[in-house]
């Protein structure tokens, strides 16, 4: 079956450092989300990619998707202590299954 | 706040009681799921409705039995459950199954004794 794999399963930077995770897929995605989970919450929505090669961002935030709609990353410009979460792809393929998602990435900003 | 609604928040139960979760949405929703969420396995799907029809069961061992009477309700009925079952439980909504966002609840933190 499909699989999503997410690197890398921690990260911890120092306020102001950069940050990415990277997601990828067994097979071709018809689309990829990315959510956000704060430490004892749920997993809240951040955005959908659907086409090949697109990018798209939100504020410190950038989001692609590869060319091949097998593989997306999440970049974070200039980290801050509020970025602190699991940050968790999930994609589903074209035969139309639902969401899969990604074991997500931990990130730690200290100040 | 999401839309989406579950109840109880925390649960504690033994090994011979039997329990339900709740879950409720607003949103007008097609599609509502199940998740099942440990610290060994993140984020496991275990039950999709679309339409009130159930469309996948991922290999859920049958002490969790999940129940859907219309398109904003979903429940998931436990019996004999193990202390390995103890997790957050998630439910989750869609406009469909397949492309759009999904919308969690707050969760059930259940812990199995």
């Amino acid at each position: 079956g499909q699989q999503v794999m997410q690197i890398p399963q921690y990260q911890h930077v120092q306020e102001g450092e950069d940050f990415t995770t990277y997601c990828n897929s067994s097979t071709t995605l018809s689309n990829i989300q990315w959510y956000k989970q704060r430490p004892g919450g749920h997993p809240v929505f951040l955005i959908q990619l659907v086409k090949s090669g697109e990018v798209k961002k939100q504020k410190r935030l950038t989001f692609q998707f590869g060319e091949a709609k097998k593989n997306s990353s999440l970049h974070i410009t200039a980290t801050q202590t509020t970025d602190v979460g699991t940050y968790f792809c999930a994609g589903s393929p074209n035969s139309g299954y639902a969401l899969n998602f990604g074991k997500g990435t931990s990130l730690l900003v200290t100040p | 706040e999401t839309g989406v609604t579950q109840t109880p928040r925390h649960l504690v139960m033994g090994m011979t009681n039997k329990k339900s979760l709740k879950c409720e949405q607003h949103l007008g929703h097609n599609a509502m799921y199940w998740y099942k969420q440990s610290a060994k396995k993140p984020l496991e799907l275990m039950f999709v409705y679309n339409f009130k029809e159930q469309t996948e069961n991922n290999s859920v061992p049958s002490r969790f039995s999940p129940e859907c009477p219309n398109s904003s309700h979903l429940f998931l009925h436990l019996h004999t459950l193990q202390p390995e079952d103890s997790a957050l439980y998630l439910c989750a909504s869609s406009q469909d199954q397949e492309t759009s966002e999904a919308f969690f609840g707050q969760g059930t933190r259940l812990t199995v004794v």
